[in-house]
Order: C-alpha cells, then sequence, then structure tokens
C-alpha cells in the first residue's frame, strides 16, 4: 500500500508567485495534517482536516495561506504570495480516526524554496 | 503545553553504545509514541506505548512509560551509524485533540 504522496518534492519560485503543494492520503485514513518544518521554529502544525472538514487553522500563519480538501484522497496547501521566510519543509501527514491519540503517518515533504 | 518535551536536545555517541532518550508532559494520556525523522524525511512512527503499560519492546528499542511521574524513556541498544536522526516524543490523549510534536532529540551515531 502506497504511504502519503506529496509533491512537488521540491519547489523553487520567486516572491510574489503562488505556490501549491498536493497531498495524497493514505487510502482509508480520515484524518489530514499539514505540518511545516524549519530549524528555527521546528514542525509546526498548520492545519488538520477530518472527514474532509477543517478542524483547527489556528496554526495559519497568515491569510497568505489557505488549505483545501475536497474529498478524502486529495488536499492542497496554497500560499498567494509567497515569501522568502516561507521557506520551509512542508509535510503533509494522515491518521485514521479523528482522535489525539491516532499514529500519523507522514510524506516525504515538499522542500520549498522561495528567492 | 500539549506537545512532549523530549530530554536532551542533543546525544552523540559511539556505534554499538546504547541511547537513552527522556520525554516529559504534562497532561494526563491515553498512549505516548515515539517517532524517529531522518535528515530531510517525514516523520515515521517506532512504538506506541498505552497508559496503562510500563515497558514495552520492539527489537533494539526499548521504551518505558512512569504516568505517575509523566515521563518516558526511549532506549536505543546497540547503536547503529543508521540510528543517526531526530527522534519525537508524542503524548496522545483522547478524542477531540490532536497528537502534537515537541523539538525533538537529536542524535548522532558516530562510526
Amino acid at each position: 500500500d502506497a504511504g502519503v504522496i506529496q509533491s512537488p518534492r521540491h519547489e523553487v519560485t520567486e516572491m510574489g508567485q503562488e505556490v501549491t503543494l498536493r497531498c495524497k492520503p493514505i487510502s482509508g485514513h480520515n484524518s489530514l495534517f499539514w505540518y511545516r518544518q524549519t530549524m528555527m521554529r521546528g514542525l509546526e502544525l498548520l492545519i488538520y482536516f477530518n472527514n474532509n472538514v477543517p478542524i483547527d487553522d489556528s496554526g495559519m500563519p497568515e491569510d497568505r495561506f489557505s488549505a483545501k480538501m475536497p474529498n478524502a484522497s486529495f488536499s492542497t496547501l496554497k500560499i498567494q504570495p509567497s515569501e522568502p521566510r516561507d521557506s520551509a519543509v512542508y509535510f503533509c501527514a494522515s491518521s485514521f480516526g479523528g482522535g489525539g491519540e491516532d499514529t500519523q503517518y507522514f510524506g516525504p515533504g515538499t522542500r520549498l524554496t522561495v528567492l | 503545553s500539549q506537545q512532549g518535551e523530549e530530554d536532551p536536545q542533543a546525544l552523540s555517541i559511539q556505534e554499538g553504545e546504547n541511547a537513552t532518550m527522556n520525554c516529559s508532559y504534562k497532561t494526563s494520556i491515553n498512549n505516548l509514541q515515539w517517532y524517529r525523522q531522518n535528515s530531510g524525511r517525514g516523520l515515521v512512527h517506532l512504538i506506541l506505548i498505552r497508559s496503562n503499560e510500563r515497558e514495552k519492546h520492539s527489537g533494539r528499542l526499548r521504551v518505558t512509560l512512569d504516568t505517575s511521574k509523566k515521563s518516558s524513556s526511549l532506549l536505543i541498544t546497540a547503536s547503529r551509524a543508521a540510528d543517526t536522526a531526530s527522534y519525537f516524543c508524542a503524548p496522545g490523549r483522547p478524542s477531540g485533540s490532536r497528537l502534537t510534536f515537541g523539538e525533538g532529540t537529536q542524535l548522532t551515531v558516530n562510526p
């Protein structure tokens, strides 16, 4: 069974451009999480969905960030416009169940560089 | 804070030695999970210990849990260079909350 799939794996863009990151969770999982990781701030939870509904988006840094989950097998994280401080590795994770005790399965991440 | 706090922040040992990492947390839990992250990769679930368990083994991993002290430890025996990674603990709480991750322990195993 394939794990969590993220695309692209690497993205280099210029400041002001729109960036869209994509995630396909593990089939059958009903919770999906977007994280951002930097050396300075560590691993930060941006938003998570349960049954395609956003439950907690308090980690989304500002209005430039938005996330959608149109169906159980696909989610996007969009940054518009992008800024150099958005450079980070973005991880998507999924879990079976919406509880705080459920094991999360992480994707390989998207390394974003904003010039 | 709902996240676990790992200690030490960094640990450097020689291949063959044992590595011990600790985790403390503040609220009641249903389970506690340990994850590993190799450089540039996503976190990988290693082991889960339930709140009614005191010790659990998986291969070279040994996890203990002391709910009275709100602490856990992860022991890696006979370490290998491939064990070099960051290790995170995540206290698992009942439904309605979510798993959270701390800063991790950076383990370096020197060949």
